[in-house]
């Protein structure tokens, strides 16, 4: 099985400043054939079923805002937020579906300083 | 709007089953993959298993191979996971999730979930 590991586990980050969550693969997700990163990115407020923010390591799903990016390939990603909101309280999971078991990384918990 | 809504859970012992349904509606369910995640209470999200559109191909996780069951009815517009042999482990949130357009393996929508507790 792929192993998700990301970084850190929790973070703090003030209103209006960046934050950065690192995901790393144990192999590649990168399927050669069409050039994409089968690697995605999903946000879980408390009490809430997650939402999709990124697939294929970089592509924002509809009505993502432009901050929220995704971008890395083969074993190294990277979440940013490039100016977190009050809203963005959440936690950060990345998953890749490169091979079955799809597998999800711990999880990153995204608070306010 | 999309809408994604489960049913099905409660509590079980041991071994016993379970049959979890997804009603979906707000999209043409039948060009739509599907996923059911679950998360243990407190813990991370754990992909338990894919259909396609078609119902070929399937998949799961391992830690459900052989006693969970994935089906889907298109012209019901409705998800069915079929639950055998359950045990304390399986105890968790189970969502219903779309697979999205592009990237079928992604969700871009979920249910709010359903609660299966396996406790004796």
């Amino acid at each position: 099985d792929i192993v998700m590991t990301q970084s850190p586990d929790s973070l703090a980050v003030s209103l209006g400043e960046r934050a950065t969550i690192n995901c790393k693969s144990s192999q590649r997700v990168l399927y050669r054939s069409t050039n994409k990163n089968y690697l995605t990115w999903y946000q879980q407020k408390p009490g809430q079923p997650p939402k999709l923010l990124i697939y294929w390591a970089s592509t924002r799903d509809s009505g993502v805002p432009d901050r929220f990016s995704g971008s890395g390939s083969g074993t190294d990603f990277t979440l940013t937020i490039s100016s977190l909101q009050a809203e963005d309280v959440a936690v950060y999971y990345c998953q890749q579906y490169y091979s079955t078991p799809w597998t999800f990384g711990q999880g990153t918990k995204v608070e306010i300083k | 709007e999309v809408q994604l809504v489960e049913s099905g859970g409660g509590m079980v012992q041991p071994g016993g089953s379970l049959r979890l349904s997804c009603a979906a509606s707000g999209f043409t369910f039948s060009s739509y993959s599907m996923n059911w995640v679950r998360q243990a209470p407190g813990k991370g999200l754990e992909w338990v298993s894919y259909i396609s559109s078609s119902s070929s191909p399937i998949y799961y996780a391992d830690s459900v191979k052989g006693r969970f069951t994935l089906s889907r009815d298109n012209a019901k517009n409705s998800l069915y996971l079929q639950m055998n042999s359950l045990r304390a482990e399986d105890t968790a949130v189970y969502y219903c999730a779309r697979g999205q357009w592009l990237s079928p393996e992604s969700s871009d929508s979920w249910g709010q979930g359903t609660l299966v507790t396996v406790s004796s």
